[in-house]
C-alpha cells in the first residue's frame, strides 16, 4: 500500500533563510505525489503535485518540490521563506483512488 | 465558488449527545471526502463518496460513526452517542475528477465533546 512519511515533525528556520521539509513515499506502482499547506486554523490547500514529466514541480508561494525515483523522496523546498510561511505542511500520496497523507511537518520562522 | 462550506465551524456537546456535521462540496464536483484531524493520528480518511454513492468507509471508527449525501450538494457526519475521544477537527474535501485534480478542502469543524 502506498505511505509517505515526513522525517521531521518541526522545522525552526529564520526568516530569508532557505528550507527543505523532506518527504519519503512507499510505492509499487506509478507514484503521484502531492503536498498541502495547513495555514493556522485553516483547512488545507494545494501547494504542488507530481503527476509525470519534470521531476521538478514549481508551486504557488515559490514552494518548489523534486521528485527523486531512486531515493523515493519529493522534497519541498523554499529558498527564502517569510513569517507568513508559518504553517504546516503535508506530504500526500496517491493510493487506491484516494490521497493519503503523511503526519505532518510544522514549519517555525523566526525573525 | 464559495468552496466547500462546512457548518457548524465550533461545536462543543456534552458526552452521549448527537453531533451532525455538515458539507456543501463545490459545485461539479464527484467526490466528496470525510478526514478527522487530531494531533496523535494526524488526518485520517473516515470515508469518501463518488457520484453520491459511499465507495470507502473502512475509516469509519465504529459504528457510532455514520455518513450520509442525499444530493451532490450536501453530505452529512453523524457520530451518536459523542465520546470525548471522538473530539477533532473534522474536514470535508471534494474534487473533480478524481485524485490527480487535487483536493478542495473545507476549513473545518472544531469538535469538543466534555
Amino acid at each position: 500500500a502506498q505511505s509517505v512519511t515526513q522525517l521531521d515533525s518541526q522545522v525552526p528556520v529564520f526568516e530569508e533563510a532557505p528550507v527543505e521539509l523532506r518527504c519519503n513515499y512507499s510505492s509499487s506502482v506509478s507514484v503521484y505525489l502531492f503536498w498541502y499547506v495547513q495555514y493556522p486554523n485553516q483547512g488545507l490547500q494545494l501547494l504542488l503535485k507530481y503527476l509525470s514529466g519534470s521531476t521538478l514541480v514549481k508551486g504557488i508561494n515559490g514552494f518548489e518540490a523534486e521528485f527523486n525515483k531512486s531515493q523515493t523522496s519529493f522534497h519541498l523546498r523554499k529558498p527564502s521563506v517569510h513569517i507568513s510561511d508559518t504553517a504546516e505542511y503535508f506530504c500526500a500520496v496517491e493510493g487506491a483512488q484516494k490521497l493519503v497523507f503523511g503526519q505532518g511537518t510544522r514549519l517555525t520562522i523566526n525573525p | 465558488d464559495a468552496g466547500v462550506i462546512q457548518s457548524p465551524r465550533h461545536e462543543v456537546t456534552e458526552m452521549g449527545q448527537e453531533v451532525t456535521l455538515r458539507c456543501k462540496p463545490i459545485s461539479g464536483h464527484d467526490y466528496l471526502f470525510w478526514y478527522r484531524q487530531t494531533m496523535m493520528r494526524g488526518l485520517e480518511l473516515l470515508i469518501y463518496f463518488n457520484n453520491n454513492v459511499p465507495i470507502d468507509d473502512s475509516g469509519m471508527p465504529e459504528d457510532r460513526f455514520s455518513a450520509k449525501m442525499p444530493n451532490a450538494s450536501f453530505s452529512t457526519l453523524k457520530i451518536q452517542p459523542s465520546e470525548p475521544r471522538d473530539s477533532a477537527v473534522y474536514f470535508c474535501a471534494s474534487t473533480g475528477e478524481g485524485w490527480f485534480d487535487g483536493y478542495t478542502f473545507g476549513s473545518g469543524t472544531r469538535l469538543t465533546v466534555v
